[in-house]
């Protein structure tokens, strides 16, 4: 199975930018990264993805470098609300079998 | 828009009773899984069903069935609860052709004594 590697925790201060590095240097090219985070016991939320390029929604950016092998999801100004556990995935396009990752736990400090 | 309905989403069991998971979407996704996620650990995949009709086992399928009952709802059954069943368990669903947005319910927290 797929599996990727994250820091087990993060702090960040309130207001400043969150970056969350993930691992992923054995991901095949028809694999895309998938951000999802949990707020406390609440079901997982889709947060962004990506396959090559960097991506921003409203909620975060993706950034992914050029070999694949890793990325970091930013969050550009923390609130206390993004207290979270943030799960890194690489999944193919295509797969029904979705594994999580192990997840950051970040706590986002006033 | 319920989105994705667990019930019930709390529930006690004794060692050796058995009982039933119920999940619903009424979103029309093809898609529909089970996780479990044990007190400060990660999720894992039990089952999934690709499609109405299909099912296939995940990480951790040992000690549960499931049944796609139509494309609406997915049930998970222990048989007979162990206290290694204690855990949080979460339905998701995922539509066709929205690449691999998964989408989760609240959680059913079970315990079992």
């Amino acid at each position: 199975d797929a599996k990727t590697t994250q820091p087990t925790s993060m702090d960040c201060a309130e207001g400043r930018a969150a970056n969350l590095p993930c691992n992923h240097s054995t991901i095949s090219g028809n694999e895309y990264v998938y951000w999802y985070r949990q707020i406390h016991s609440q079901g997982p939320q889709y947060i962004i993805h990506g396959l090559k390029n960097n991506e921003t929604n409203e909620m975060a950016s993706l950034i992914i470098t050029e070999d694949r092998k890793s990325s970091t999801l930013i969050l550009p100004h923390a609130t206390l609300r993004d207290t979270a556990v943030y799960y890194c995935n690489r999944w193919a396009s295509g797969t029904y079998k979705y594994i999580f990752g192990t997840g950051t736990r970040l706590k986002v400090l006033a | 828009n319920a989105g994705v309905t667990q019930t019930p989403k709390f529930q006690v069991l004794k060692t050796g009773q058995s009982m039933t998971l119920q999940c619903a979407q009424d979103m029309n996704h093809n898609s529909m899984y089970w996780y479990r996620q044990d007190p400060g650990m990660g999720l894992r995949l039990i089952y999934y069903s690709a499609s109405e009709g299909t099912t296939d086992k995940g990480e951790v399928p040992n000690g549960y069935n499931v049944s796609r009952l139509n494309k609406r709802e997915f049930s998970l059954r222990l048989e007979s609860a162990a206290p290694s069943q204690t855990s949080v368990y979460f339905c998701a669903s995922r539509p066709q052709g929205a690449g691999n947005t998964i989408y989760f319910g609240e959680g059913s927290w079970l315990t079992v004594v």
